[in-house]
Parts: structure tokens; C-alpha cells; sequence
């Protein structure tokens, strides 16, 4: 079992449109999330971070947490095709340590 | 502000020769952090440096890989001798957090090994 899964996608959604980008975790100890945007070429973005269970709301992004289900997901709002990128799902144990444990990505389409 | 930057952009080399990456953290960030993608797969940890000591480099995959940073300020990735399975993008980063919540990453060396 992968220790972060992600569907690679292509997640395919309209301008305008909410993107929802899941995330499913194997480590029950963990306790630090993170979403990074990679465009094609280019390095992570860490986009957003979240420690509590719930939501963390951030411009047009919103990251929910559910560690009962180890499952954290990414929404993001008024979908541009600015936003089209590869997310990262990252995890890591806290504790000292924000090493984190990344997933493969979720490519995101947004179409005009 | 100058964000991580890495040298080379590409190299391609060889199997059984040596290439030496270099990544220039963001200035003051004490945290340095060195990660790898093989083709297909999620990037994954090499070792964190706190500034010139190595605080953990539980993802080294053996003894062909040596990380420094002389001085707590740039450092390197040697490879030696270079074995097919090297090939991937190598990324660093940096923090200026303790706990290293923010990272920024550097574009990434591409590595090739032939």
C-alpha cells in the first residue's frame, strides 16, 4: 500500500467550476498535510498547509482535513486555467519533523 | 529576494561517472533539504541539513550518494560512480521555519545517467 495515494487524473473540470483533488493517507500518525501545485517544468508551490481536523479556507482554496478517515482533500473555487498544474499531496509525522511524504499527483485540467 | 537555485539545470553523464549537483538555499534559510523524482514515481526524501550539520539523511539510497554544506550556506550532491537508476530530477529546498513548514523548492537538477 502506497503511503500517499492520489488518483493521477486527468481531473478535467470548467472554467468557473469547483476542482475537488483527493488524498488518502496510510500513517496514522500523521500530523502535518500539505498541497503543492507543480506546473509542467517547474518546482513545488507549497499552496496550503493544515494541522486540524476540518477546514482551511485560503483565497479560492480550501483544504479539508478528516484524520479519522486519513483522508484530506483540495478544493478549489472559480477554477482558472491558470490553476491547470499538477498537485502534490504531502504528508509528515510532526512531531520535530516536517519531513514530508508526497503523493504522485493529481494532474488538474481546467478548460475554458 | 533570490529563490533556491540549482546548478546544473541538466546534466547528462554516463553510467560509472561522477556529477555533482549544487543547490544555493533562499539567504538565511538554516534548513536544506534534498529530494529526488525517479520517472513514474512521487518525489521522494534524501537528507536535511541544519545548517552545515546533516539532521537526518535517512533517504539516502547508499553510500554512492555524499551530501555536504561547508559553511551552513550552498551545498552539494556528489554521485559516484553514477548507476542507471540515478537518473530522475533532483530538487532542493530551503526553510527558515525550525520545524521547516514552508519549504521552497529550486527548480531541479534533471539528471540522465546513459
Amino acid at each position: 500500500q502506497k503511503e500517499v495515494e492520489q488518483n493521477s487524473g486527468p481531473l478535467s473540470v470548467p472554467e468557473g467550476a469547483i476542482a475537488s483533488l483527493n488524498c488518502t493517507y496510510s500513517d496514522r500518525g500523521s500530523q502535518s498535510f500539505f498541497w503543492y501545485r507543480q506546473y509542467s517544468g517547474k518546482s513545488p508551490e507549497l499552496i496550503m498547509f493544515i494541522y486540524s481536523n476540518g477546514d482551511k479556507e485560503d483565497g479560492r482554496f480550501t483544504a479539508q482535513l478528516n484524520k479519522a478517515s486519513q483522508y484530506v482533500s483540495l478544493l478549489i473555487r472559480d477554477s482558472q486555467p491558470s490553476d491547470s498544474a499538477t498537485y502534490l499531496c504531502a504528508v509528515s509525522r510532526g512531531g520535530g519533523s516536517y519531513i514530508p511524504t508526497f503523493g504522485r499527483g493529481t494532474s488538474l485540467i481546467v478548460h475554458p | 529576494e533570490a529563490g533556491v537555485t540549482q546548478f546544473p539545470s541538466h546534466s547528462v553523464i554516463e553510467k560509472g561517472q561522477t556529477v555533482t549537483l549544487r543547490c544555493d538555499p533562499i539567504s538565511g534559510h538554516d534548513n536544506l533539504y534534498w529530494y529526488r523524482r525517479v520517472m513514474g514515481k512521487e518525489i521522494k526524501f534524501l537528507l536535511h541539513f541544519v545548517k552545515e550539520s546533516k539532521q537526518d539523511e535517512s533517504g539516502m539510497p547508499n553510500n554512492r550518494f555524499l551530501a555536504e554544506r561547508t559553511g551552513g550556506t550552498y551545498s552539494t550532491l556528489k554521485v559516484q560512480p553514477a548507476e542507471l537508476e540515478d537518473s530522475g530530477v533532483y530538487f532542493c529546498a530551503s526553510s527558515q521555519e525550525r520545524l521547516g513548514e514552508t519549504q521552497y523548492f529550486g527548480p531541479g537538477t534533471r539528471l540522465l545517467v546513459l
